[in-house]
């Protein structure tokens, strides 16, 4: 089966860094997304990671590891408008090229 | 156009009603996707189209009936729901299935069974 576990909730302070942990057990796994999702709004596209390493997008940065099934999202310079749920979500090319998303993590951005 | 439109924004139906969702994106996207959302959980895939075929359905009981007329609309036939049904349905498109393509998230449907 597919298997991926995020924190439930995160606060952090405004200005401050927060990091998000995504672990995933899947077979079949060929990458790992990151979605951004305000309460009552659609998910929007942060990151896609699919090789090891960090790859840095302004203020986020997406992290994999795919011998540690493990990746992390970090925010820096954090803004009240962060305030939202992180989705991790694998792709499983084997199971017929969908994602499987996380369970979320809401993050609450305090002043 | 970068975007995926959904109508309507809020349904209220009762359960012997027949409603649709519809669901439009012009960016040339050849897969489609429904997908459930509950309060405070993460998506829960429904149906995935690949070029108007379609491709995954996860299971989904058949009061929820998807249709893809042409490839850039997807509809969500729904009748006898159940209350337990309410929830926010997002349509999401990518230029194609395989590849690890982002998805672009449509606003959603916010349904409400009686």
């Amino acid at each position: 089966g597919q298997n991926i576990d995020q924190p439930t909730e995160m606060t952090a302070t405004e200005g401050a860094i927060v990091q998000i942990n995504c672990t995933y057990q899947t077979s079949g796994f060929n990458g790992l997304f990151w979605y951004q999702q305000h309460a009552g709004e659609a998910p929007t596209f942060l990151s896609y990671n699919v090789l090891d390493g960090l790859e840095e997008k302004g203020r986020f940065s997406s992290f994999l590891s795919r011998s540690k099934g493990y990746s992390y999202l970090l925010l820096k310079e954090l803004q009240m408008k962060d305030s939202a749920s992180y989705l991790c979500a694998a792709y499983i090319k084997a199971a017929g090229n969908k994602l499987t998303f996380g369970g979320g993590t809401r993050v609450l951005v305090k002043p | 156009d970068t975007e995926v439109t959904q109508t309507p924004k809020h349904l209220v139906m009762g359960m012997t009603n027949k409603k649709s969702l519809k669901c439009e994106q012009h960016m040339g996207h050849r897969a489609m996707y429904w997908y459930k959302q509950k309060a405070k959980k993460p998506p829960e895939l429904m149906f995935v189209y690949s070029y108007e075929k379609l491709s995954i359905n996860e299971s989904v009981p058949s009061r929820f009936s998807p249709e893809c007329p042409n490839s850039s609309l997807l509809n969500l036939h729904l009748h006898a729901l159940q209350p337990e049904d309410s929830a926010l349905y997002l349509c999401a498109s990518s230029p194609r299935l395989a590849g690890g393509n982002e998805q672009f998230f449509g606003p959603g449907t916010r349904l409400t069974v009686l």
